[in-house]
């Protein structure tokens, strides 16, 4: 079946670094691509979407390719700030009788110290 | 425009007892999906209603369901609880078919 493999955390890093959390998957079809993420106490927020191969998500800082090639999503961003700390999970739509399901990957951890 | 809605935010109950959780979709959305978080299995999808019908559901067990209502709301109910059961569940509304999902800020049970 469908899955998602994401890059086990925490990822530490300090204020202004590169970020790269990786995410890649197994699929039939062309599943469309999110990342979410998830503040403490809160609930997933959509951090952007790739619906097809080569379409380059992005927001806030945050950018992530759909390569159908290495069948990958990782998510990037040039200089994170302490306020990006927060869970990350990558995710795929999985379109079953006309159904969406989502489904996530393990998620990953990221702390961001000034 | 108002976001998804999840009451409770936070209950407490005890082995054996049922619960029933509540989800107010964004306006205009009619599919509603419910996840279960916990530490150990990470996101699971229970299940997925679209006008009022039950069009997908995940692999757990029939103590967990739900319905859908004509305004697109929708309650999930988990009878005879057990400690497993304790979690942060999620309810996500969706528009278009596009597998987008917009998910409420969660019901966290814990079940003593």
């Amino acid at each position: 079946g469908n899955s998602v493999t994401q890059m086990e955390g925490p990822v530490t890093l300090s204020e202004e670094a590169f970020l790269t959390i990786n995410c890649t998957y197994t699929a039939t079809g062309y599943p469309s691509l999110f990342w979410y993420v998830q503040y403490p106490g809160e609930g997933l927020q959509l951090l952007l979407k790739a619906t097809k191969a080569d379409d380059k998500g992005s927001n806030k800082g945050f950018e992530a390719t759909y390569r159908k090639e290495t069948t990958s999503f990782h998510l990037e961003k040039g200089s994170v700030q302490v306020s990006d700390s927060a869970v990350y999970f990558c995710a795929l739509s999985d379109l079953v009788d006309s159904s969406y399901k989502l489904i996530f990957g393990s998620g990953t951890r990221l702390l961001v110290r000034p | 425009k108002a976001g998804v809605t999840q009451t409770p935010r936070y209950l407490i109950k005890t082995r054996g007892q049922q619960v029933t959780l509540s989800c107010s979709p964004i306006s205009g959305h009619r599919s509603v999906s419910w996840y279960q978080q916990t530490p150990g299995q990470g996101l699971q999808f229970l299940f997925e209603y679209f006008s009022e019908t039950q069009r997908n559901k995940g692999n757990f067990p029939g103590r967990f369901s739900g319905r859908q209502f004509s305004n697109s709301r929708s309650e999930m109910n988990v009878s005879t609880l057990e400690l497993g059961d304790s979690a942060l569940y999620l309810c996500a509304s969706g528009g278009a078919n596009t597998g987008e999902l917009f998910f409420g800020e969660g019901s966290r049970l814990t079940v003593l």
